[in-house]
């Protein structure tokens, strides 16, 4: 089945840890996304890439860091510059084209303590 | 200025009637795509309906449809037949064409409780 993968589930780290997020889709779409979420709150872009090898920041980019070099894989790092890091990560892949929804994972949810 | 604009934080709903929820959009693109998308308390984004700028007839798909008022800027999505399952949140997106990156723009949410 095709989809999009995002491990794990729950993750908790203490403060000034890094912390990597997988993302993982077997889709074969170009473009994926990370946003955030905190509760009751709608999604913001960290960041989003269209082709592998390439990507731009989105409107909350600070204390994250990205990868692309493969098409199926784009892990998000929240560093320890993030200084509120405790919240709702979802992952996200599309075709290009404005008619294409996008897929989403499950999330992570990730816990600062 | 917002992109997509949701102002409705919270609606309520009895149970087999119907309901709208409102979203309004800004763009300059005459080629743009607006989503819905329903979240439940687990937490996964799961795709309603589609509806083009250039399709001339409102989006249907089962429960639910996208009434798509073009000149006003508004996709106000229309949930008949409303079941207790429906509670969730509920996005509005939308898409503008290839010069702007594939980026989606999210409305801030709107979130439906269905009444027994």
């Amino acid at each position: 089945d095709g989809g999009i993968t995002q491990s794990p589930k729950y993750l908790f780290r203490k403060e000034g840890q890094n912390v990597t997020l997988s993302c993982e889709q077997n889709l074969n779409h170009d473009a994926m996304y990370w946003y955030r979420q905190d509760p009751g709150q709608g999604l913001r872009l960290i960041y989003y890439s269209q082709i592998v090898n390439d990507f731009q920041k989105g409107d909350i980019a600070e204390g994250y860091s990205v990868s692309r070099e493969k098409k199926e894989s784009f892990p998000l790092t929240v560093t320890s510059a993030q200084k509120n890091p405790t919240a709702f990560y979802l992952c996200a892949s599309s075709l290009a084209g404005v008619r294409n929804e996008q897929f989403f994972g499950p999330g992570t949810r990730l816990t600062v303590l | 200025a917002q992109k997509i604009t949701q102002t409705q934080p919270g609606m309520f709903v009895q149970e087999k009637e119907a309901v709208t929820l409102d979203c309004t959009y800004d763009t300059s693109d005459q080629s743009y795509g607006l989503f819905w998308y329903k979240q439940p308390s687990s937490g996964e984004m799961i795709f309603l309906i589609y509806q083009g700028s250039y399709d001339e007839q409102n989006a249907t798909e089962g429960r639910y449809s996208l009434n798509f008022q073009k000149a006003r800027k508004s996709a106000n999505l229309v949930i008949s037949a409303s079941q207790l399952g429906d509670s969730a949140m509920y996005f509005c997106a939308m898409r503008e064409g290839w010069n702007t990156g594939n980026q989606f723009y999210f409305g801030t949410g709107t979130s439906l409780t269905v009444i027994p």
